[in-house]
């Protein structure tokens, strides 16, 4: 149980360009879902959090309007790069928990951006 | 930051058992302790979790001291395909990873 998808599992899309990502929960309702991005040979980096039918806490530094996050259901929520440049080129990883914060993270994927 | 410190790496023979430490010294009395582990290019992958007693599932065990300021995850038999990035991770109001501890399983 407590699997997570993502999709698309990679992109390459041209710099100006906007790209979505999703993250289901598959066989849960996630009430609250995290965002990170991993750059090479670097730790995860938590970008922000949403629970359902709320709006995302972003993390310090992280561009609320350029990195929209929408959780309109409890087994979806959606990340879009808005505008993307080279510099946005990561995995991006997202994971679902029933709980809070505090539960257990389930993790998707992964997602790999490139941005030319 | 986050609140944990481990080794960057280790190594461990195939079929024997990999004991990956973590410190946690300001642990507070009702966070959690979290072991992840994250494969190449992969999503982490969730391992096992404890408050204060010793854990075990099928994966692996958490053995938490007395004092809560250190742990150990426990993999008894490793294989090859337990090479990956092991991340200790004590549950805040946010999800901290730290470098974590690059374990290498060799045959």
């Amino acid at each position: 149980g407590a699997v997570v998808s993502q999709h698309p599992s990679w992109v390459i899309c041209k710099s100006g360009t906007s790209v979505k990502i999703e993250c289901r929960s598959l066989d849960f309702q996630a009430t609250t879902m995290f965002w990170y991005r991993q750059f090479p040979k670097q730790s995860l980096m938590l970008m922000a959090t949403s629970n359902e039918g709320s709006k995302a806490t972003y993390e310090q530094g992280v561009e609320k309007d350029k990195f929209l996050i929408n959780h309109a259901s409890l087994t979806l929520s959606t990340l879009t790069v808005t505008s993307a440049h080279p510099e946005d080129s990561s995995f991006y990883i997202c994971s679902a928990s029933s709980g809070t914060y505090t539960d257990t993270q389930y993790f998707g994927p992964g997602t790999r951006l490139t941005v030319l | 930051d986050a609140k944990t410190t481990q080794p960057p790496s280790m190594d461990c023979a195939e079929g024997r058992a990999a004991n990956l430490p973590c410190n946690h010294s300001t642990i507070s009395g009702n966070e959690y302790v979290y072991w992840y582990r994250q494969i190449h290019s992969q999503g982490p992958q969730y391992i096992i979790h404890g408050l204060k007693n010793n854990e075990t599932n099928e994966m692996a065990s958490l053995i938490i001291t007395e004092d809560r300021k250190s742990s150990t995850l426990i993999l008894p038999h490793a294989t090859l395909r337990d090479t990956a990035v092991y991340y200790c991770i004590v549950e805040d109001f946010k999800t901290i990873f730290g470098a974590g501890t690059r374990l290498f399983v060799k045959a």
